[in-house]
């Protein structure tokens, strides 16, 4: 295990729902991450939190809306979405935003209806 | 703008053969680069990476990968391979602000 848990594994959701992800990492980093995967698709990076600070949002729909309490949790909120939200959304985390490896958490398999 | 291309959507070996997973980069400026691995239904994990100094850069569970500056390359090597090896692997670099481009990932299958 790497130290970067994701809650739930998976979620069904429709189009009218709120819903919420939850990442926690266990490592003592101070950066965190949300990405989407996409099958054959490059990652795209979503958000970046470095010592609890959103430092990058790449052009996310508003639908999408992060919350970063602590170092140690990072939440993504979910609300009125569409099918093409569908994916795999990982969490990943790193010493600092600086730091050369990242970390991941085993993703959470979204399925817009 | 910077990029990262991983030609092959998906490459078969036999075991015990040697492996290649390609890559392929544009940056301004020297590159940071990295290769990662995901297992199925796991998250990603970092293999290794290349900032300055030799060109071949061992990483974990074998794997090596060998930075080509003329050729922009960076591909991934393993001299035998394992049926364990079989996993996506993604190629990034990273930009001036810290961020990972990334490849879109090649499906590597091993066979038995």
């Amino acid at each position: 295990e790497t130290g970067v848990t994701q809650t739930p594994r998976h979620l069904v959701m429709g189009m009218t729902n709120k819903k919420s992800l939850k990442c926690e990492q266990h490592l003592g980093h101070n950066a965190m991450y949300w990405y989407k995967q996409s099958a054959k698709k490059p990652l795209e990076l979503m958000f970046v939190y470095n010592f609890k600070e959103q430092t990058e949002n790449n052009s996310v729909p508003s639908r999408f809306s992060p919350e970063c309490p602590n170092s140690s949790h990072l939440f993504l909120h979910l609300h009125t979405l569409q099918p093409e939200d569908s994916a795999l959304y990982l969490c990943a985390s790193s010493q600092d935003r600086e730091s050369y490896e990242q970390y991941f958490g085993p993703g959470t398999r979204l399925t817009v209806t | 703008a910077q990029s990262v291309a991983q030609p092959e959507d998906q490459v078969n070996v036999a075991e015990g053969n040697p492996l290649t997973v390609k890559c392929t980069y544009s940056v301004s400026g020297n590159p940071y680069l990295f290769w990662y691995v995901q297992y199925p239904n796991r998250g990603l994990q970092f293999l290794l990476k290349y900032i300055t100094g030799d060109n071949l850069v061992k990483g974990s569970y074998g794997f090596e990968a060998e930075f080509n500056k003329s050729q922009t390359s960076f591909h991934l090597k393993k001299p035998s391979a394992l049926v364990s090896d079989s996993a996506l692997y993604f190629c990034a670099v990273r930009e001036s602000n810290y961020q990972l481009i990334w490849g879109a990932g090649t499906k590597l299958i091993i066979k038995p």
